[in-house]
């Protein structure tokens, strides 16, 4: 099984601060279609997931553009450029090139 | 995209339960669809997938043999049958409908129901 690790496992941003969370996978999500099958995730409280970002870097129509994704292979990071009280919540990476694996999460909170 | 889960409870170990999705808002055949589970205060595991149409299964190791995933691209309902049901099978169960429309699975979620709540105690 593929084991995603994610870093940090909080935050504490002030608004209009940027946020990093990184992520890492125990084996390459790149699949011999040239796709990369990782997909980032938030969970606000009480709410479902939402989906923000899929192979990567692709934006999920309505995500604001504050949110980008990069990585290749292995080790993949979401950025918020300028954090906002409507951020908060557990960030979740997410691999598919191999049935699906989550990360443990990464829980964003406004100082 | 609307996703509705129904058919969570309290079940005593070893016990039986069906959730049902019900679907709307889009052409249910032609997706994948997904369960995933979040244990209290824990996070997001994967469970089951099935192909649109139906034709392939996907089971975590940690339900195999145990919970059976089906649909009924008639009635636009995505089913998760559960035996044997353990404590540790307790959990908030989502279905998802994947994010692009596939004879097989593409397997990232584009849409999330808001889940069925399952305890398993005696």
């Amino acid at each position: 099984d593929i084991v995603m690790t994610q870093t940090p496992l909080s935050l504490s941003v002030t608004p209009g601060q940027p946020a990093s969370i990184s992520c890492k996978s125990s084996q390459s999500l790149l699949h011999s279609d040239g796709k990369t099958y990782l997909f980032w995730y938030l969970q606000k409280p009480g709410q479902s997931p939402q989906l923000l970002m899929y192979e990567v870097s692709s934006r999920f129509p309505g995500v604001p553009d504050r949110f980008s994704g990069s990585g290749s292979g292995t080790d993949f990071t979401l950025k918020i450029s300028r954090v906002e009280a409507e951020d908060v919540g557990v960030y979740y990476c997410m691999q598919g090139i191999n049935r699906l694996t989550f990360g443990g999460g990464t829980k964003v909170e406004i100082k | 995209v609307q996703l509705v889960e129904s058919g969570g409870g309290v079940i005593q170990p070893g016990g039986s339960l069906r959730l049902s999705c019900a679907a709307s808002g889009f052409t249910f055949s032609r997706y994948a669809m997904t369960w995933v589970r979040q244990a209290p205060g824990k996070g997001l595991e994967w469970v089951s997938a099935i192909g649109g149409g139906g034709g392939s299964t996907y089971y975590a190791d940690s339900v195999k043999g145990r919970f059976t995933i089906s649909r009924d691209d008639s009635k636009d309902t995505l089913y998760l049958q559960m035996s044997s049901l353990r404590a540790d099978d307790t959990a908030l169960y989502y279905c998802g409908k994947d994010l692009w429309e596939t004879n097989s699975w593409y397997g990232g979620i584009g849409s999330w129901g808001q889940g069925a709540l399952v305890t398993v105690s005696s």
